[in-house]
């Protein structure tokens, strides 16, 4: 069974280039949920994805936004990147969302490096 | 806002012994409450989780124990062995749908280093 798959792993970029993350869901999973993980922030939510929809958002500035296709998969786009912005994202997935079933996998996340 | 506190930031114990993780939160609404490992280079996994209508939950060597007065929920890794050292974050979430649920709100993370 294929886990949740995030690309690319690493990426480097330079400030004020924009960058978009992918993420494709376990089969039949349709709540996709990114976070950010700093050494500092620790993990912080994003944003979550149901069936297209966005439920909840995070406080993070409107740089950052999402979209989630017909087929669950999702992506997140970083506007203007700051040096602030480098960071693993790490992208989760679940048949109806976080806390609401178990079964709520993670990815191994996009590194992404902001010089 | 921490909505919820993880200590310590770092662990070290031998091999063969227990490894204790302690979390606190804030939020009595909250009734998830997960556990999750990770290794360099890979996501969060989930490991076990509690919710609060129960005081303790073990599976194999890894024990969730609960205080919902106290809010206040821990994990222990009995007989630590060195195939365990990774980082440990507890977590926190409202299991009902709707709102301004669907997120988990994750402790700062606990680095453990067992020592063969």
């Amino acid at each position: 069974k294929a886990g949740v798959t995030q690309t690319p792993r690493y990426l480097i970029k330079t400030r004020g280039q924009q960058v978009t993350l992918s993420c494709s869901p376990i089969s039949g999973h349709r709540s996709v949920s990114w976070y950010q993980q700093t050494p500092g922030q620790g993990l912080q939510f994003l944003f979550e994805y149901f069936s297209e929809t966005q439920r909840n958002k995070g406080n993070f500035p409107g740089r950052f936004s999402g979209r989630q296709f017909s087929n669950s998969r999702s992506e997140m786009n970083v506007s203007t990147l700051e040096l602030g912005d480098s960071a693993l994202y790490l992208c989760a997935s679940s048949k109806t969302g976080p806390g609401v079933n178990y079964g709520y996998t993670f990815g191994s996340g996009t590194r992404l490096t902001v010089v | 806002q921490q909505q919820v506190k993880q200590s310590p930031q770092s662990l070290i114990v031998q091999k063969g012994g227990i490894s204790i993780i302690n979390c606190a939160y804030e939020n009595t609404a909250f009734d998830y409450f997960p556990w999750y490992q990770q290794f360099p280079g890979k996501g969060p996994a989930l490991l076990i989780a509690i919710r609060p209508d129960v005081s303790e939950k073990k599976e194999g060597r890894f024990t969730i124990s609960f205080n919902k007065s106290a809010k206040q929920f821990s994990l222990h890794i009995m007989d630590s062995q060195p195939g365990d050292s990774a980082t440990y974050f507890c977590a926190a979430s409202l299991s009902q749908s709707g709102g301004s649920n669907y997120k988990l709100t994750f402790g700062k993370g606990t680095l453990l280093t067992v020592n063969p």
